[in-house]
């Protein structure tokens, strides 16, 4: 198995709404990302963990709360969002070297079009 | 993390080679060259990367300049399928390898 698969592919919430979306991964990686991207922009980085620590926040507001409960999984929270977070959001996953701690590359999910209204 | 710079868009035409630039003229002595490409509505994949010398795989070639200030991303014969924005990416080791910061990239299109 060498997928990132993303569940919902679409996702629709009121500004006040709580919702999650859900990335899975068996290929055995122990890094997971999430990404925001716009339409026509390249993605940013948002979350980083490794070994399901977290290890890297780009400084994103808190309305987003990621998660890790196990090495296959990672969810990201969404709360009381604004209607310009609206966008693709996208999770990948990485091999992480066991003799060097290095990254590997990355293989990506096909995203969560997410809107906000 | 240091810059990359790369054309907004090239054409193509199928069955031809395509030679994709980057410029990296900030690049430090551990930094890796990466490529990945996006096809449209799907999430990036990965293409190739490399050091200091040149790279080949099934997907791609890589060739990096002697002084490491550029690269190109060579696709031996494009194909339709081959159309996608192309992103040229450093990653070093001050984030552990962790980070990809992609830049606008190069849109390649691709003509029957």
């Amino acid at each position: 198995d060498t997928e990132v698969t993303q569940t919902p592919k679409h996702l629709v919430m009121g500004m006040t709404n709580k919702k999650s979306l859900k990335c899975e991964q068996h290929m055995g990686h122990r890094a997971m990302y999430w990404y925001k991207q716009k339409a026509k922009k390249p993605p940013e980085l948002m979350f980083v963990y490794s070994y399901e620590k977290l290890s890297i926040n780009e400084s994103v507001p808190s309305r987003f709360s990621p998660e890790c409960p196990n090495s296959s999984l990672l969810n990201l929270h969404l709360h009381a969002l604004q209607p310009e977070d609206s966008a693709l959001y996208l999770c990948a996953s990485s091999q992480i070297s066991l003799r060097t701690g290095v990254h590997n590359e990355q293989f990506f999910g096909p995203g969560t079009r997410l809107t906000v209204l | 993390d240091a810059k990359t710079t790369q054309p907004n868009s090239m054409e193509s035409n199928e069955e031809e080679p395509v030679h994709l630039p980057c410029n990296h003229s900030t690049i430090s002595g551990t930094d890796y060259i990466h490529w990945y490409r996006q096809l449209p509505s799907q999430g990036p994949e990965y293409v190739i990367h490399g050091l200091t010398s040149n790279v080949n795989n099934r997907m791609a070639s890589l060739a990096i300049a002697e002084d490491r200030k550029s690269s190109t991303l060579i696709l031996h014969r494009a194909t339709l399928r081959d159309a996608a924005v192309y992103y040229c990416i450093l990653r070093g080791l001050n984030t552990g390898f962790q980070k990809l910061v992609f830049g606008t990239g190069t849109r390649l299109l691709v003509s029957p």
